[in-house]
């Protein structure tokens, strides 16, 4: 079965400081990947999705990015952090195609004071 | 925007009692999926309907959707405690999925 691990599981981070959040999967091979962020109280907002290993494709212009150095990892990064960046990360993966689930891991929750 | 809108926000049922959500969207789709979310987890995912269905059923929920008008609902029978979540509706087309802003459901024991 298909495992997504997130770390790390709370983050508070400064404003102006560095960002890179990790996701790796197991039990599948070549998945589309996808990075979400949901504010306090809200749904989910798509940032990020991958159909396979360098391919990243950016919903919403942000502070943020993307990137899939692996076939199984997904990792989030910025360079300087905003509070607007405060939020519940997830990350998910799909099989490629269309009539199929979303598997989302844990999530991490990231503070910018 | 694909995003979905999920009607009520928040509801609160006593256990046993059925609950009706519904969400709206507003642009053509392949298929609308339900997902649960338990306060500060991750997203379950609950059942799945193609666009060319209209209702289809998995345990104690039903989910019936209306491509003329846009719209899914959610029906969980039954109520438990244990349902007590936020449900998102998404919309999917190819390898993208928007999510809805969500129903907080609260089942009073």
């Amino acid at each position: 079965s298909q495992t997504i691990h997130q770390w790390p599981a709370t983050l508070v981070q400064p404003v102006g400081s560095p960002l890179s959040l990790e996701c790796t999967v197991e039990g599948t091979s070549n998945p589309n990947l996808y990075w979400y962020r949901q504010a306090a109280g809200r749904g989910l907002q798509l940032l990020f999705y991958s159909v396979g290993i360098g391919q990243i494709s950016s919903e919403v212009p942000q502070n943020l990015s993307a990137s899939r150095p692996q076939d199984r990892q997904f990792i989030l990064s910025s360079k300087k952090l905003l509070l607007s960046d405060s939020g519940f990360y997830l990350c998910a993966l799909g099989p490629a195609g269309t009539y199929y689930e979303q598997y989302f891991g844990p999530g991490t929750r990231l503070t910018v004071t | 925007s694909q995003q979905g809108e999920e009607d009520p926000q928040a509801l609160s049922i006593q256990e046993g009692e059925n609950a009706t959500m519904n969400c709206s969207y507003k642009t053509s789709i392949n298929n609308l999926q339900w997902y649960r979310q338990n306060s500060g987890r991750g997203l379950v995912h609950l059942i799945l309907i193609r666009s060319n269905e209209r209702e289809k059923h998995s345990g104690r929920l039903r989910v019936t959707l209306d491509t003329s008008k846009k719209s899914s609902s959610l029906l969980i029978t039954a109520s438990r405690a244990a349902d007590t979540a936020s449900y998102f509706c998404a919309t999917g087309t190819g390898n993208q999925f928007y999510f809805g802003t969500g129903t907080s459901l609260t089942v009073i024991p």
